[in-house]
């Protein structure tokens, strides 16, 4: 069983609704992470949390919002998505980021079909 | 940049052992990591190897490491139908802010 627990696991929406997806540890992690990842392709990284503080975006559009309320929370505030947005999104977290180079541990992921 | 290369399908008979080699650009790397992804799942974190270390073992996998070439193998001993999967070698970027994932080998083990 993963220790990193993502709902919900399947989600379909159009292209005007407002969505979040959740993300929540319990291992004592300060480092959080958003992935994308496209079918037959590897993950690929949006945004990651150090401390409850983004210290990484990696161009993502602004109508992906994440949000960091806590140590074990990490959301991802969907708005105005395109089809091309349809994917498996996964929530990561490892010890700490930055020059330790801890493992990251991933969820299950929540499948998102846009509309 | 980074870069880390595996090659895509693989494809063995159960109770044979499976090899899945991975090549890798940044030799600042601390750790370098194997992942598993079975189908509609999320990534399960196999096993990791220090970067001081040549090889290391956990039950049927053995992970070698062999820093001068950068290439690293994952070595599943008496493969089972249960290992059909898509694995991913990683190694953190410089930072070690992120990793920087192959594209993944689909591993097929017939019976």
């Amino acid at each position: 069983d993963t220790e990193v627990t993502q709902t919900p696991k399947h989600l379909v929406m159009g292209m005007t609704n407002k969505k979040s997806l959740k993300c929540e540890q319990h291992m004592g992690h300060r480092a959080m992470y958003w992935y994308k990842q496209k079918a037959k392709k590897p993950p690929e990284l949006m945004f990651v949390y150090s401390y409850e503080k983004l210290s990484i975006n990696e161009s993502v559009p602004s109508r992906f919002s994440p949000e960091c309320p806590n140590s074990s929370l990490l959301n991802l505030h969907l708005h105005a998505l395109q089809p091309e947005d349809s994917a498996l999104y996964l929530c990561a977290s490892s010890q700490d980021s930055g020059g330790s180079n801890q493992p990251q541990h991933f969820g299950d992921g929540t499948r998102l079909s846009i509309l | 940049g980074e870069d880390v290369e595996q090659s895509l399908f693989l494809s063995v008979r159960e109770g044979d052992s499976s090899v899945i080699n991975c090549t890798y650009t940044d030799s600042s790397s601390t750790y370098l990591y194997w992942y598993k992804q079975e189908p509609g799942a999320g990534l399960q974190l196999l096993t990791y190897i220090f970067s001081n270390m040549d090889m290391k073992q956990d039950q049927r996998l053995t992970v070698l490491l062999n820093k001068k070439d950068k290439h690293l193998s994952l070595r599943i001993a008496d493969t089972q139908t249960g290992d059909s999967a898509i694995y991913f070698c990683a190694e953190s970027n410089q930072a070690g802010t992120a990793l920087i994932f192959g594209k993944g080998t689909t591993l097929s083990v017939s019976s």
